[in-house]
C-alpha cells in the first residue's frame, strides 16, 4: 500500500517552461488536493477535488491547472512557469470514511529560474 | 471564508515544560479541526483530530467554539516533539482544508 506519491521529487525549470507534477493515490480515497508550502505562509490551497471530475479553486490557483479523470489520479499543470512559483508542492488525499484525515505525499521541490 | 490564524511562528521550551501552540480560526459554519505534525526531513503526518477527541502522543486539543480557537496542548515537552506543527480547518460546505501559517516547536534540553 503506497498511499501518495508524488513525482518528481526534484525539478529545475526556467521561466516560461511548462511541466506537470504527477499525484496518485492508492486508498480510493475521493478527496485530492494540492498546496504549496513556503518559507512564513504555511501551506496555501492551490486546488482540490471531491471526485472523479469534479474540480475547484483553492487560495492561489493562478497560474495552475487540475483535472481529475480518475479517482486515483491528481495532476498538477504549470502551464508557463515563473520564478513565483518556486516552492515545495504537496499532494494529499482524504476520505469521509476516516473522518477527513488527510495522508500526504512527500512532496516535489520545484525551483524555477 | 474560512481562516486558520497560529500567532506564534516559533515556540521554544525546554525538556518537561508546558506546552500550548495556538490557533483560532474563523468559519462561519460548523468546523472540524486538526493538527498536523512535520519532523524534519518528513512529510506532513495527521496528529488529531477535534472530532475525535483524540490523545495521541501525550497532546490534546479542545474545540472552543465561543472563542474560535483550537489550541494544542501538552502538559511535558519532550525532545522528540521538536517539529513544525499546522493547525487545519475543513469547511463542511465545501470540502477544503485550509491550513494555518504553521508553529515551530523548538524543545530544547
Amino acid at each position: 500500500n503506497a498511499g501518495v506519491t508524488q513525482t518528481p521529487k526534484f525539478q529545475v525549470l526556467k521561466t516560461g517552461q511548462s511541466m506537470t507534477l504527477q499525484c496518485a493515490q492508492d486508498m480510493n480515497h475521493e478527496y485530492m488536493s494540492w498546496y504549496r508550502q513556503d518559507p512564513g505562509m504555511g501551506l496555501r490551497l492551490i486546488h482540490y477535488s471531491v471526485g472523479a471530475g469534479i474540480t475547484d479553486q483553492g487560495e492561489v490557483p493562478n497560474g495552475y491547472n487540475v483535472s481529475r479523470s480518475t479517482t486515483e489520479d491528481f495532476p498538477l499543470r504549470l502551464l508557463s512557469a515563473a520564478p513565483s512559483q518556486t516552492s515545495v508542492y504537496f499532494c494529499a488525499s482524504g476520505t469521509a470514511r476516516w473522518n477527513y484525515g488527510y495522508t500526504f505525499g512527500s512532496g516535489t521541490r520545484l525551483t524555477v529560474v | 471564508a474560512q481562516r486558520v490564524t497560529q500567532p506564534e511562528k516559533l515556540l521554544s521550551v525546554f525538556k518537561g515544560a508546558p506546552v500550548e501552540l495556538k490557533c483560532n480560526y474563523s468559519y462561519s459554519g460548523s468546523p472540524e479541526l486538526f493538527w498536523y505534525v512535520q519532523y524534519s526531513r518528513q512529510r506532513l503526518q495527521l496528529l488529531l483530530r477535534h472530532i475525535s477527541r483524540e490523545s495521541i502522543k501525550g497532546f490534546t486539543a479542545d474545540l472552543n467554539k465561543g472563542e474560535t480557537s483550537f489550541h494544542l496542548k501538552k502538559p511535558f515537552a519532550q525532545e522528540e516533539d521538536s517539529a513544525m506543527y499546522y493547525c487545519a480547518l475543513r469547511a463542511s460546505n465545501t470540502g477544503k482544508l485550509i491550513f494555518g501559517q504553521g508553529t515551530t516547536l523548538q524543545v530544547k534540553p
